[in-house]
């Protein structure tokens, strides 16, 4: 099955940083996801992103699905982003979501 | 309401007790999943439904069992509940394709 992996595996930031979040995948995927799992175990979904750019407020996403790769920055830190960020994808050739192991992100006041 | 609810959120059992987790979803979609989290890992896929008539098994499907009712219900169950089930457990629904996944706010199960 397809392959995911998720670098770094944590990260420490100080409030107000910017920080990259990078997702290597090892086949074609027709759906690409990034979640953050808060402190109450919840599973937020941030994007929807099999290919391109998109942005939500201090985060945003790139795809670029022909080098099979994805990355999440998020831009002036807060406290609120501390928790787990896991990309997932489905690969072309499957049919169900595979996640990678996560990058723990914690920022500190 | 939540597009995703399961119930319950918290759940502490005995060894060997039968539990079932429930899921329901007002997507419409048609795909629903079970998976399942341990600490500090991802998550993993344990059955997966395409349709109310579809049923499959996922990577860690061993000591579970699932029962599709209703195209927005999906119910995971542990015949006899054991220690190392002790997980944060995970519903989703997709509506196939190039559409994303909707997950549940999760059932936190502990087996003592």
């Amino acid at each position: 099955g397809i392959q995911v992996e998720q670098s770094p595996p944590d990260l420490i930031l100080q409030e107000g940083a910017n920080s990259t979040l990078r997702c290597n995948f090892s086949d074609s995927v027709n759906n690409l996801q990034w979640f953050h799992q808060n402190p109450w175990g919840q599973l937020i979904n941030l994007f929807y992103i099999p290919s391109g750019t998109k942005q939500n407020g201090r985060l945003s996403a790139t795809t670029v699905a022909t080098e099979r790769y994805s990355l999440l920055y998020i831009s002036s830190s807060q406290t609120t982003d501390s928790g787990v960020y896991f990309c997932a994808v489905v690969g072309a050739a499957g049919n169900k979501l595979t996640f990678g192991g996560g990058t723990r992100v914690l920022v500190k006041p | 309401d939540a597009d995703v609810t399961q119930t319950p959120r918290n759940r502490i059992t005995k060894t060997g007790k039968r539990i079932m987790l429930e899921c329901s979803q007002t997507k419409g979609h048609d795909r629903m999943y079970w998976y399942r989290q341990d600490p500090g890992l991802g998550l993993r896929l344990i059955y997966y439904s395409f349709d109310v008539k579809d049923i499959n098994k996922g990577e860690i499907s061993d000591g579970y069992s699932v029962s599709r009712q209703a195209q927005a219900k999906f119910s995971l169950s542990l015949e006899s509940a054991i220690p190392n089930q002790t997980a944060l457990y995970f519903c989703a629904t997709s509506g196939g394709g190039t559409y994303g996944y909707t997950f549940g706010s999760g059932t936190r199960l502990t087996v003592v």
